[in-house]
């Protein structure tokens, strides 16, 4: 089965700095990429997702860039704030309506 | 428009009973797929529920069952509970044929 792997586990930048996390997975089959970010007592949020048949989508102040044949992908947040701290995952599967793979998630700080 | 909704929030339960968690989804979604998160991890897969049927399973005892209605709300169950299925259960709704599921609060369960 898929197996994702989410680097790192902590993370620690200055407000306005950039913030890069990221993950590899294990089945070639998976195609979709979806990040969240998860705040303490919540549920996690959708963040950007990629699909398999693009190379790099951008939101604003993140992006995500996917490395096919490599198996790993990376979430970029440039400018951080500090609301922008949380618990960050990673996530792969295969197909639509397929259950997700979850990394084990990085905590992001950002401080003022 | 009313998000993914779980209730109850929190939950205290002892060793050997056995729990109802339920689950709203998103207006327009017909597809719940349950998650496991267990403290500083990412979610886990249980199952998903579309057209009123179990239509994946993860790797979950049959401890853990569920249910969709007609309205497209479910219910998960588990009975028996040990002290490790003290968790936070995340339900995500999604619209077949589509990728994105989007997650609701949780309900923290605690088992003692």
């Amino acid at each position: 089965g898929e197996n994702v792997e989410q680097h790192p586990s902590t993370l620690s930048v200055q407000e306005g700095d950039s913030a890069v996390i990221k993950c590899t997975y294990s089945d070639s089959a998976s195609n979709y990429f979806p990040w969240y970010k998860q705040e303490l007592g919540k549920g996690p949020q959708l963040i950007i997702d990629i699909r398999s048949n693009v190379g790099e989508k951008k939101d604003q102040r993140i992006a995500v860039t996917l490395n096919k044949t490599a198996k790993h992908f990376s979430l970029h947040i440039t400018e951080t704030q500090p609301e922008d701290s949380a618990v960050y995952f990673c996530a792969a599967s295969f197909g639509r309506n397929n259950d997700m793979r979850f990394g084990a998630g990085t905590r992001l700080t950002v401080k003022p | 428009d009313a998000g993914v909704t779980q209730s109850p929030t929190h939950l205290i339960k002892t060793r050997g009973q056995q729990v109802t968690l339920r689950c709203s989804p998103k207006s327009g979604h017909d597809t719940v797929s349950w998650y496991q998160q267990a403290l500083g991890q990412g979610p886990q897969f249980i199952f998903q529920y579309y057209e009123e049927e179990e239509r994946q399973r993860g790797n979950f005892p049959d401890r853990f069952s569920g249910h969709q209605f007609p309205n497209y709300s479910s219910e998960l169950n588990v009975n028996a509970l040990l002290l490790g299925d003290s968790a936070l259960y995340l339900c995500a709704s999604s619209r077949d044929g589509f990728y994105e599921q989007y997650f609701g609060p949780g309900t923290r369960l605690t088992v003692t």
